[in-house]
């Protein structure tokens, strides 16, 4: 079966950075996607990733290792309006969306 | 600007009742879907679209029809709404290409 696994949750502090880890097994793989949805709204776009390395977004970054089956996200210099959940998801074979539960990042003052 | 939206944004409705949810988009997607999401669990595609008069099942499409005949519009009808079916519905569109996805503010639905 198709499977996407990140944290449930983590906790970070205000000015930090934090690492978010998707690991996935997927009949194919043509790309894997973060999304940002903070409580009660819909997910927004954040990132893709097809090739293996790093793409920087301002203080966002995503990683990939196809060989793996690993992603993750890097938020850096960590703001109280980060408070929301990151989904994986990952483009299988069949030009589908995977989609991992998602982790609910809290951020502390 | 262009825009997704849906419609109710919150619905509760009885066991056995007819249900349809609204989702139309200004973006001129091809590629429309809709998607579940609950606690614990990842998005799950109910039904999704690539174009006027194109109609696929999802994962979780039990229950669940939708129905294409424009490319701004396809709602969702719950044939007989069942007390599994309490969810938070979200309607999607996108080209296809890149695969970003848009997303509409979501559908509440509670079936008693």
């Amino acid at each position: 079966g198709q499977n996407i696994d990140q944290p449930t949750e983590m906790t970070a502090t205000e000015g930090a950075i934090v690492q978010i880890n998707c690991t996935y097994q997927t009949s194919g793989f043509n790309g894997l996607f973060w999304y940002q949805q903070h409580a009660g709204e819909a997910p927004t776009f954040l990132s893709y990733n097809v090739l293996d390395g790093l793409e920087e977004k301002g203080r966002f970054s995503s990683f990939l290792s196809r060989s793996k089956g690993y992603s993750y996200l890097l938020l850096k210099e960590l703001q109280m309006k980060d408070s929301a959940s990151y989904l994986c998801a990952v483009r299988d074979s069949n030009y589908q969306l995977i989609w991992g539960a998602g982790t609910k990042l809290i951020i502390k003052p | 600007d262009a825009e997704i939206t849906q419609s109710p944004r919150h619905k509760i409705t009885e066991t056995g009742r007819q249900v349809t949810l609204a989702c139309h988009q200004t973006w001129n997607h091809n590629n429309m879907f809709w998607y579940r999401q609950d606690l614990g669990h990842g998005l799950r595609l109910i039904h999704y679209s690539y174009g006027v008069q194109d109609t696929n099942k999802g994962e979780v499409s039990d229950g669940y029809s939708v129905s294409r005949s424009n490319t701004e519009d396809l709602p969702l009808t719950l044939e007989s709404a069942a007390s599994s079916q309490t969810s938070v519905y979200f309607c999607a569109s996108g080209t296809g290409d890149a695969g970003e996805l848009f997303f509409g503010e979501g559908s509440r639905l509670t079936v008693l």
